[in-house]
């Protein structure tokens, strides 16, 4: 069965420092998302991608935060200084369509570290 | 706007007995999909079950079956003859079709359920 991965499972760097999470979504899907979960807390949207621009962000997707599809495989994520309440987990999800009949398959996360 | 509430924070259920997991939504869009999650500890996310809007029966995935009220605006999970690996955090989610939706996940706070032996 396809699957959505992410790299890497985990990730610690320092505050102030720029860190990119990868995910390579299910290759005929064309809606791309990323969530983030807070330990403990619910899971929160960050950002959808289309047709390679973001169709739709958050608040907390701040300046901070850019999305890019660079090679049309990869969907990365990336924060470009890092705060410790970026601590989280970070979701990627793939999806064929946007109806909500089409199943959005998660990737396993990336837990980020800020110290 | 979407929103999702989930207010059992935990629950506790006997293994082999049945289990309500409560889910309630509001969305102005007459065209939705409700979802439910499960998180193990290891923290990834699983896909359960899935209800339309407009899907006339009640939707079930083996022991898991969704207990749709539209009027009422609720999503209850109904696990039947719970097993000790049903132990997790389960998370309700909300999917808007309208025109103007990118398909963004609207999740509930989550409940964590725990199966007793």
């Amino acid at each position: 069965e396809p699957e959505v991965t992410q790299t890497p499972s985990h990730q610690v760097t320092q505050m102030g420092q720029e860190v990119i999470l990868r995910c390579v979504p299910i290759s005929n899907h064309l809606y791309f998302y990323w969530y983030r979960q807070i330990l403990g807390q619910k899971v929160e949207f960050l950002v959808s991608f289309y047709n390679n621009e973001i169709s739709e962000k958050s608040e907390i997707f701040d300046d901070q935060f850019s999305v890019e599809r660079p090679d049309g495989s990869n969907f990365t994520l990336k924060i470009r200084s890092t705060k410790l309440e970026d601590s989280a987990m970070y979701f990627c999800a793939s999806s064929e369509a946007r109806r909500s009949s089409y199943e959005q398959y998660f990737g396993p996360g990336t837990r980020l570290t800020v110290t | 706007a979407q929103k999702i509430t989930q207010t059992q924070p935990g629950m506790f259920v006997q293994e082999k007995e049945a289990v309500t997991l409560d889910c309630t939504y509001d969305t102005s869009d007459p065209s939705y999909g409700l979802f439910w999650y499960k998180q193990p500890s290891s923290g990834e996310m699983i896909f359960l079950i899935y209800q339309g809007s407009y899907d006339q029966q009640n939707a079930t995935e083996g022991r898991y079956s969704l207990n749709f009220q539209k009027a009422r605006k609720s999503a209850n999970l109904v696990i039947s003859a719970s097993q000790l690996g049903d132990s997790a955090m389960y998370f309700c989610a909300m999917r808007d079709d309208g025109s103007g939706n990118t398909g963004k996940l609207i999740f509930g706070q989550g409940t964590t359920l725990q199966v007793k032996p």
